[in-house]
């Protein structure tokens, strides 16, 4: 149980488009979904918290207008990255939080590597 | 605003020995929740072992157990019987209690090596 996919698992774009990567719960309702960016060999870095129905909650220093969320339901947020450049290239990581725990674990999709050319 | 200090960047062992990592926090919360997460090099993160911080007995996983020190703000991981299949970036992390705020904030990482 508690499982977290994410689609696509990679994706190559041309700089200036934009691409939306999904986050399902696949078993589970999650109470919140997190999204997170992690460059190689580094940790991971929060971008946003979202929760369903509401708007998401940026880190300082996260674009909100580049990294749009979307938490449409309680198995489904997505993450649209805007006119896409070389920088933003990263592997993408979200978690879910299942209602209930009272331990809030967070459950970790595979990641998305984004790659802009 | 939480920290989390992993001071060794890389760390190596062998088949079937002991290794710590090590994991320092700084927090003004007294109750909170400790993490240590794999990542292998499929980069699927996985929860290794947990820590609530009102209890007082070490959390152990089979061959994974902790060194938990409240006052000294430690969390360290030792990992027994160390196997090949271990070897992955090892991110220790720390969680508040408080209402929702269920972020975690993670260490930068150990870099983990299991010589056969």
């Amino acid at each position: 149980g508690a499982v977290v996919s994410q689609h696509p698992s990679w994706v190559i774009c041309k700089s200036g488009t934009s691409v939306k990567i999904e986050c399902r719960s696949l078993d589970f309702q999650a109470t919140t979904m997190f999204w997170y960016r992690q460059f190689p060999k580094q940790s991971l870095m929060l971008m946003a918290t979202s929760n369903e129905g509401s708007k998401a909650t940026y880190e300082q220093g996260v674009e909100k207008d580049k990294f749009l969320i979307n938490h449409a339901s309680l198995t489904l947020s997505t993450l649209t990255v805007t006119s896409a450049h070389p920088e933003d290239s990263s592997f993408y990581i979200c978690s879910a939080t299942p209602f209930g725990q009272d331990y809030n674990e967070q459950f970790f999709g595979p990641g998305t590597r984004l790659t802009v050319l | 605003a939480q920290t989390v200090t992993q001071s060794q960047p890389e760390m190596s062992v062998q088949e079937a020995e002991t290794v710590t990592l090590s994991c320092t926090y700084d927090t003004s919360e007294s109750d909170y929740y400790l993490f240590w997460y794999k990542q292998p090099p499929s980069r699927q993160m996985i929860l290794v072992i947990r820590q609530e911080a009102y209890k007082q007995q070490n959390a152990t996983e089979n061959r994974f157990s902790v060194n938990f020190q409240k006052a000294a703000k430690s969390f360290s991981l030792k990992i027994s019987d160390s196997q090949l299949g271990d070897a992955a970036m090892y991110f220790c992390a720390y969680r508040g209690s408080g209402g929702s705020n269920y972020k975690l904030t993670f260490g930068k990482g150990t870099l983990l090596t299991v010589n056969p």
